[in-house]
């Protein structure tokens, strides 16, 4: 089992690009979360899908969206990047809820001039 | 404030010592709780979930206090590879919160 991937690992864009970063488990897993991660901050949630066809906010979502393609794929886009989006991103899976473990993916780093 | 607080450290303890962190949260109706740790560049990964009642994984020991709002992880016998950033985090109603970090260096 490859766990939770996500591609790609690294990407630069210019402020006003648009880009997707994908997510795929293969643990049968039920949710799945994006988050990003700052310096000196923890791990902030920014959207999450408690089963396929849901999706909800989690605690800083403006400037992304997301799409639960199926119960694997879980994507996230930035519409328009901006600087304050520099960041590493994670995404990750549970069975069922989020008060179960979770399984993170490598992580996105992205940065934006 | 932060609703889940950590002492950033770094923490430089040799091998072989006992090294304890800390961690609170500000939200009293917080349900359940977690050490997970993070290597440097790399995913968080669960160490350890924290009940009620204390629990031990071999050299590892966390504990919860629901009355003052923190949750404790001792370290007994470091080795090397237990050098990483340990992440708190805390539950409720399915929305995690993670703590910023302690990070621990074990030297030989």
């Amino acid at each position: 089992n490859a766990g939770v991937t996500q591609t790609p690992k690294f990407q630069v864009l210019k402020t006003g690009q648009s880009m997707t970063l994908q997510c795929a488990q293969d643990m049968n897993h039920n949710s799945m979360y994006w988050y990003r991660q700052d310096p000196g901050m923890g791990l902030r949630l920014i959207y999450y899908s408690a089963s396929e066809g849901t999706t909800d906010k989690g605690e800083v979502p403006n400037g992304y969206n997301v799409s639960r393609l199926n119960k694997r794929e879980f994507s996230l886009r930035l519409e328009s990047a901006a600087p304050s989006q520099t960041s590493v991103y994670f995404c990750a899976s549970s069975r069922r809820d989020p008060g179960n473990e979770q399984y993170f993916g490598p992580g996105t780093r992205l940065t934006v001039t | 404030r932060k609703e889940v607080e950590q002492d950033p450290g770094p923490f430089n303890v040799p091998e072989g010592a006992t090294v304890a962190f800390n961690c609170t949260y500000s939200n009293s109706a917080s349900q359940s709780f977690f050490w997970y740790r993070q290597d440097c560049r790399k995913e968080p990964k669960l160490l350890m979930s924290v009940y009620s009642s204390g629990n031990e994984d071999g050299r590892f020991t966390a504990q919860l206090n629901r009355a003052s709002q923190y949750i404790s992880l001792l370290i007994r016998d470091s080795k090397l590879s237990d050098s990483a950033t340990y992440l708190c985090v805390v539950n409720r109603n399915n929305d995690m919160r993670f703590g910023a970090g302690t990070r621990l260096t074990v030297k030989p």
